[in-house]
């Protein structure tokens, strides 16, 4: 099956700055990717699409200018989560869509802001 | 808009027992509903899915049946082994391209030997 694949895997960064998170479709172009945040004992939740060449579509709730995503190119979704604090400590995982429509999850990011 | 629930919520079965999931999504749009299994800090794995113009899928020991009428689907394990235990999530499509998912809130399952 597809690959994605997530860097960081996991992050702690200091509340207030700012945390990059790649996403990486490796053996497939991917034109839409997701990302999603799962909190502990939790489901998970869709945050945004991703869409390449064109701007991200935020579900209801979800800041847009807290949480940046770039998708550069056909293998490529970044997140960026600005100014972090305590409570956007999470899981993040991607996904993306292959030819055959079907999805594939990235290995998640486990981000811790103190 | 979609709203998926999802039953229940913790299942303890005897290994070689059969468990059953049970979902109900709200948006009649939806036509495409994959199941994923997590384990603790892993990513969710497919483990079987089912479109709309099927009522029933079966893969070894695990199947997925969907009526479409009730809005409701189902996951079926039989012959449950402990390394079946793990959260299950079952999932809906929504969106304009119905490539978007909704996911319910999951089910621990745990298969005691």
């Amino acid at each position: 099956g597809a690959v994605v694949s997530q860097h960081p895997s996991r992050v702690i960064c200091k509340s207030g700055t700012s945390v990059k998170i790649e996403c990486r479709s490796l053996d497939f172009q991917a034109t839409t990717m997701f990302w999603y945040r799962q909190f502990p004992k939790q489901s998970l939740m869709l945050m945004a699409t991703s869409n390449e060449g064109s701007k991200a579509t935020y579900e209801q709730g979800v800041e847009k200018d807290k949480f940046l995503i770039n998708h550069a190119s056909l293998t490529l979704s970044t997140l960026t989560v600005t100014s972090a604090h305590p409570e956007d400590s999470s899981f993040y995982i991607c996904s993306a869509i292959d030819r055959e429509s079907e999805q594939y999850f990235g290995p998640g990011t486990r981000l811790t802001v103190t | 808009g979609e709203n998926v629930e999802q039953h229940p919520s913790t299942l303890s079965v005897q290994e070689g027992d059969s468990a059953v999931i049970k979902c109900t999504y709200s948006d009649s749009a939806s036509n495409y509903f994959p199941w994923y299994k997590q384990e603790l800090g892993k990513r969710p794995q497919l483990i079987i899915d089912i479109r709309s113009n099927v009522g029933e899928k079966k893969d070894q020991r695990i199947a997925v049946t969907l009526n479409k009428t009730a809005k409701h689907f189902s996951l079926h394990i039989t012959e449950t082994q402990p390394e079946d235990s793990a959260v299950y999530f079952c999932a809906a499509s929504i969106g304009e391209y119905g490539n978007k998912l909704v996911f319910g809130a999951g089910t621990i399952l745990r298969v005691k030997s």
